[in-house]
Order: structure tokens, then C-alpha cells, then sequence
């Protein structure tokens, strides 16, 4: 079964200083990845994904995760942080249901920055 | 381009009342999801309908029923409203295949049932 385990409910950081919010994932089979941010009142937006091939990913806003298949890993991080990321992070594995692709989520990870 | 639409944004119920949770997508994907966002525990699926005519089980769906009305709407339905339903409920849309489409989410409807 696939599941998704994000460490650290809360993360806080400087403003300029380095973001990294970990992700590890268990799945059966080949997995697709994808972070998303949601903002206060908003829905979730996608921020990157890991489908196949380079195992560097570049999102939106200067994210990028690394997919690291020997660590079952999908970290997200990004050089410098800006104020405008606060927010919570949500990994997320992705399969093919019998009917339709099924997300697994993490339980997320509240993003802090402090001036 | 409004993607997925959601109404209403926030709701209060007493125990016991029913409501309806609308979701409408204009971007002609295939499927559909219904969602629920407590704190601490991510986002489980109440529901998903693959497509037009054909809905199924999720995570979670004791207590809530679904309503894929065309391939633009798919509605969830609380028919005696618990406290314990008091969260934020997500729609989703995506293709159906691949899996590495991402899903799109509407911004959500805030409930509380008192």
C-alpha cells in the first residue's frame, strides 16, 4: 500500500534561509510524486512533480525536490526563503485505482518565516 | 478559466441537518473527488467518481453520499449532520489516466456543525 509520511508538523525558518521540508513515501510500485501548497482560505495548488526521468524537479516560486529512490525520498526545498511561502506543504503518491488515480497525502507541514 | 468551483465557501449546520456541497469543473476531466482536511491527518477521500455515472468509495465515507450529476458536476451530500463531520471539504478533478496527471482542487467549503 502506498503511504506518505512527512517530517515535522512545523517548520520555521529565517527569511533568506535555506527551506527544506522532507518527504518520504512507501509504495508498491513505481510512484509519481507531487508536492502542493495551500495557502491560507485556498485550495491546493501544485507546486511540482516526479513522473519519470530526471530525478531533479523544478517547481514553481524556486522550489525543487529531489526524488531519491534508495531513501524512498522526496524532499523540497528552496535556497532562499521569502516571506510569501508561509503556508502548509503537502507531498503526496499518486496510483492507478481500478476507476480513476488515487493521491495519498502526508499529513502536511505548516511552513514559518520569520523577518 | 475558474478550473473548479465550489459552494458554498463556509457553512454552519446544527446535528441532525442535511446539506449538499456543490462542485462544478469546466476543464472536461473525466474524474471527480471529494475530499475532507482536518488538522494533523492530510486529506483523506470521501468519495471519487471516475467518471460520468460511476462513483466509489474512498477513505472515509461513512455518513456522506455522492452525486455525479454530468460530467461538469459532482455533488456530496451530509443527510443527518454530525460534529465530527466539522472539517474543510476539498473537490477535485483530473484525467483519468495517466497517473501522473495532477489533480486540480477547488479552494474548499469551511463546515461546522454544532
Amino acid at each position: 500500500a502506498q503511504s506518505v509520511t512527512q517530517l515535522g508538523s512545523h517548520v520555521s525558518v529565517s527569511e533568506g534561509a535555506l527551506v527544506l521540508l522532507r518527504c518520504n513515501y512507501s509504495s508498491s510500485v513505481p510512484p509519481y510524486l507531487f508536492w502542493y501548497v495551500q495557502y491560507p482560505n485556498q485550495g491546493l495548488q501544485l507546486l511540482l512533480k516526479y513522473t519519470t526521468g530526471a530525478t531533479l524537479v523544478k517547481g514553481i516560486n524556486g522550489f525543487e525536490a529531489e526524488f531519491k529512490k534508495s531513501e524512498t525520498s522526496f524532499h523540497l526545498t528552496k535556497p532562499s526563503a521569502h516571506m510569501s511561502d508561509a503556508a502548509e506543504y503537502f507531498c503526496a503518491v499518486s496510483y492507478y485505482m481500478e476507476y480513476g488515480n488515487k493521491l495519498v497525502f502526508g499529513a502536511g507541514t505548516i511552513l514559518r518565516v520569520k523577518s | 478559466n475558474a478550473g473548479v468551483t465550489q459552494t458554498p465557501k463556509f457553512q454552519v449546520l446544527k446535528t441532525g441537518q442535511s446539506m449538499t456541497l456543490q462542485c462544478a469543473q469546466d476543464m472536461n476531466h473525466n474524474s471527480m473527488y471529494w475530499y475532507r482536511q482536518d488538522p494533523g491527518m492530510g486529506l483523506r477521500l470521501i468519495y471519487y467518481s471516475a467518471s460520468e455515472g460511476t462513483t466509489d468509495k474512498g477513505e472515509v465515507p461513512n455518513g456522506y453520499n455522492v452525486s455525479r450529476l454530468n460530467k461538469r458536476e459532482f455533488s456530496l451530500r451530509l443527510e443527518s449532520a454530525a460534529p465530527s463531520q466539522t472539517s474543510v471539504y476539498f473537490c477535485a478533478s483530473s484525467e483519468i489516466q495517466p497517473t501522473s496527471k495532477p489533480q486540480h482542487f477547488g479552494d474548499g467549503t469551511r463546515l461546522s456543525i454544532l
